[in-house]
C-alpha cells in the first residue's frame, strides 16, 4: 500500500471549514484514498472513501487531484465535537487490513 | 451505518490471568475481523487477521499463543489474551469488514481497555 503522509497537527476555528491535506505520491491506479477519524478513548469512525472522483456525504468532502498523488478532507462547518485525530490511509487491495499512520490531529477552537 | 459491538468495555485484571474479548457485527455480517492494539499516544497496530471459519493470521512480532483469536461465526470474534502481563495493558480495538459493498469498508468496534495489575 502506499504511503501517506500528513501534518501532525492543525487547528481550525468552530463554525469554519476545516481542510485536512494527505500526500500520497506514490499511489497507484487501484488504490482508493480512505479517511478515518479517532476521537479521544474511542474506535476510529469511518468518514469518507474515494477512488477518482470527488466525494461527499453527510459528513464530509474528498477532494482527490487529478493526478491522484494528494486529496483533501474537507469538514465544511467544524464543531468542537470534530476534535479527533484524522487519518488518510491508501489500500491497494479490498482485501487487505487498514494500516494506520500517525494520523493529523485537529484541534476545533472556539 | 454498520456498527460493531466489543465486551467488556474495560477491564482491570492481575497479572497471570486470561481475559476475553468479545466483538459483534450487529447489523451485517463480516467473513473477516481484524484486531488492532493501541498504546497510549500511538497509532493503531494491526495484530492479526481473522477469517471466519479458519485459523487466524497473526501480524509478525504478535504471539499467536499469548493472543488467542475465534471467529466461529459471521458476526462473533472473540480475542483472549491469555497469562496477562502488565505489559499487555493497551486499548485493544476489533474491526469488521463488510463484505457486501465494493470496496469493503472496515468499520471499528469501541475498544476495550485492558490494565493488567
Amino acid at each position: 500500500d502506499a504511503k501517506t503522509t500528513q501534518p501532525p497537527s492543525m487547528d481550525c476555528a468552530e463554525g469554519r471549514a476545516a481542510n485536512l491535506p494527505c500526500n500520497h505520491s506514490t499511489i497507484s491506479g487501484n488504490e482508493y484514498v480512505y479517511w478515518y477519524r479517532q476521537i479521544h478513548s474511542q474506535g476510529p469512525q469511518y468518514i469518507i472513501h474515494g477512488l477518482k472522483n470527488n466525494e461527499t456525504n453527510e459528513m464530509a468532502s474528498l477532494i482527490i487531484t487529478e493526478d491522484r498523488k494528494s486529496s483533501t478532507l474537507i469538514l465544511p462547518h467544524a464543531t468542537l465535537r470534530d476534535t479527533a485525530v484524522y487519518y488518510c490511509i491508501v489500500r491497494w487491495l479490498a482485501s487487505t487490513p487498514l494500516v494506520f499512520g500517525k494520523g493529523t490531529r485537529l484541534s476545533v477552537i472556539a | 451505518g454498520a456498527v460493531v459491538s466489543q465486551h467488556p468495555s474495560r477491564v482491570i485484571c492481575k497479572s497471570g490471568t486470561s481475559v476475553k474479548i468479545e466483538c459483534r457485527s450487529l447489523d451485517f455480517q463480516a467473513t473477516t475481523m481484524f484486531w488492532y492494539r493501541q498504546f497510549p499516544k500511538q497509532s493503531l497496530m494491526l495484530m492479526a487477521t481473522s477469517n471466519e471459519g479458519s485459523k487466524a493470521t497473526y501480524e509478525q512480532g504478535v504471539e499467536k499463543d499469548k493472543f488467542l483469536i475465534n471467529h466461529a461465526s459471521l458476526t462473533l470474534s472473540t480475542l483472549t489474551v491469555t497469562s496477562a502481563h502488565p505489559e499487555d495493558s493497551s486499548f485493544y480495538i476489533c474491526s469488521a469488514r463488510a463484505t457486501k459493498t465494493s470496496t469493503e469498508t472496515q468499520y471499528f468496534g469501541p475498544g476495550t481497555r485492558l490494565l493488567v495489575l
